[in-house]
């Protein structure tokens, strides 16, 4: 079946733009993760959806970031007013029981 | 706020030798996750640990976990070339909220 999908798989963006990154979770599949992984870096957790419950945002950096997943399925994460430090790869998983599921992620570079 | 470390952060082996990982964790928790990153990829899950003293193998890898001492270890043994690439564990932060939490990763190279 489809794994999780992410669109666009690159984005170059100049400093100050917004972007968009999007994610398509596994069917059927509730629980949903943003992570951002800087150049050899570990994941950074940023943002958590399960079900209907209000999403744990312990993890996002700054107010210039937030996502929202509709219908509890596809996710967005906005990155406001972009700065250089927020260039990484934006990964997002879903999971239905104890295996996350990773997309292949969105490069972004802030110039 | 749950920590989780790892160590060591970089790896470098001869093939054929063994070696282990180790994946320390701050708080109470009974699930842990072993993935695998090859260089420009995602995350390719490998193990998941469910329950103190659960051991899993496959191939030339084996987990185990002992969640009294807030312990894992993911063993190599007899090393290959395929087996470079970046090694995470990661931890639930309420059991069975599947709010995970990452080490910094183990960077393996395997070297001839």
């Amino acid at each position: 079946g489809a794994g999780v999908s992410q669109s666009p798989s690159n984005k170059v963006t100049e400093k100050g733009k917004d972007v968009e990154l999007r994610c398509d979770p596994i069917s059927g599949h509730t629980a949903l993760y943003w992570y951002r992984q800087s150049l050899g870096q570990g994941l950074e957790f940023l943002i958590y959806f399960q079900g209907n419950s209000a999403p744990d945002k312990s993890g996002l950096p700054s107010d210039r970031f937030s996502a929202e997943r509709t219908g509890g399925s596809v996710s967005t994460l906005t990155i406001q007013r972009t700065q250089q430090e927020d260039s990484a790869v934006y990964l997002c998983a879903s999971s239905s029981l104890d295996t996350q599921y990773f997309g292949p992620g969105t490069r972004l570079t802030v110039l | 706020e749950l920590k989780v470390e790892q160590n060591p952060l970089f790896l470098s082996m001869q093939e054929g030798k063994n070696y282990t990982i180790y994946c320390n964790y701050s708080t109470t928790s009974d699930r842990l996750y072993w993935y695998r990153q090859d260089p420009g990829k995602s995350l390719e899950s490998l193990f998941v640990l469910l329950s103190n003293g659960a051991v899993k193998q496959e191939g030339r890898l084996m987990a185990s976990l002992d969640t009294k001492a807030r312990l894992s270890t993911l063993h190599i043994t007899a090393a290959v070339h395929d087996l470079s690439a970046t090694y995470f564990c990661a931890v639930d932060t309420v059991q069975g909220d599947n709010d995970m939490r990452f080490g910094a990763g183990t960077r393996l190279t395997v070297k001839p």
